[in-house]
């Protein structure tokens, strides 16, 4: 069945690049997403790539799609403390349908 | 300014009780969803509503109930609550021919 993977938790020092991973098993997704979800607040929406793009840059954040390994990543260029929040892979696996990943949860060391 | 908003924020009450949580969007869109994030912060749809019709019905117990009185409205309604169905429930709307939904800010229920 449709699935979607992702480590729970990531931590990294306040100015290295955060790099979080997420893998999926339908290969007809047209649309894949990254999701924030900061402390008390709802799902906001930070990128999503098209399934014929490799590679996504927007600003700090770096989408790379592996559609043959169906595997996604999200890249964060220095990390700041502000980025502290759980992210979420999602895929569309049909018009109306959305699966989110468990959700990755990026903590910021000093 | 709001654009999907979710009442209440936080729900507490006891085991065998009637509730309803609220969503409205005023987006104007035409698609309207209900998802339920467990403990480990998975998000799992429950329903969708498409200009009044259900579109997808996930296997939920059947006393959980989806009513949309009009377009920019879908309530969720929980009948006889049990300690299980704690947890953060999201309102989203999607509009067609588009594929990016946008989410309320979540409804906390807790069942004691």
């Amino acid at each position: 069945g449709e699935d979607v993977e992702q480590s729970l938790f990531l931590s990294v020092r306040e100015g290295d690049s955060s790099v979080i991973n997420c893998t999926y098993t339908d290969s007809s997704s047209t649309y894949l997403y990254w999701y924030k979800q900061e402390p008390g607040a709802g799902l906001q929406l930070l990128t999503y790539i098209f399934s014929n793009m490799d590679m996504k840059q927007d600003q700090r954040l770096t989408v790379l799609l592996n559609k043959k390994d169906k595997h996604l990543s999200l890249r964060i260029a220095d990390t700041q403390t502000g980025d502290s929040a759980i992210y979420f892979c999602a895929e569309i696996s049909s018009a109306s349908k959305i699966i989110f990943g468990s959700g990755t949860r990026l903590s910021i060391r000093p | 300014d709001t654009a999907v908003s979710q009442t209440p924020k936080y729900l507490v009450t006891q085991m065998g009780n009637d509730k309803s949580i609220k969503c409205e969007q005023n987006l104007g869109h035409d698609t309207m969803y209900w998802y339920k994030q467990d403990s480990k912060k998975f998000l799992k749809i429950m329903f969708s509503y498409n200009n009044k019709e259900l579109i997808i019905n996930e296997t939920v117990p059947n006393r959980f109930s989806p009513k949309s009185p009009d377009k920019a409205h879908l309530n969720l309604h929980i009948n006889s609550l049990e300690l299980g169905d704690s947890a953060v429930y999201f309102c989203a709307s999607r509009p067609d021919g588009d594929n990016e939904q946008f989410f309320g800010p979540g409804t906390r229920l807790t069942v004691l």
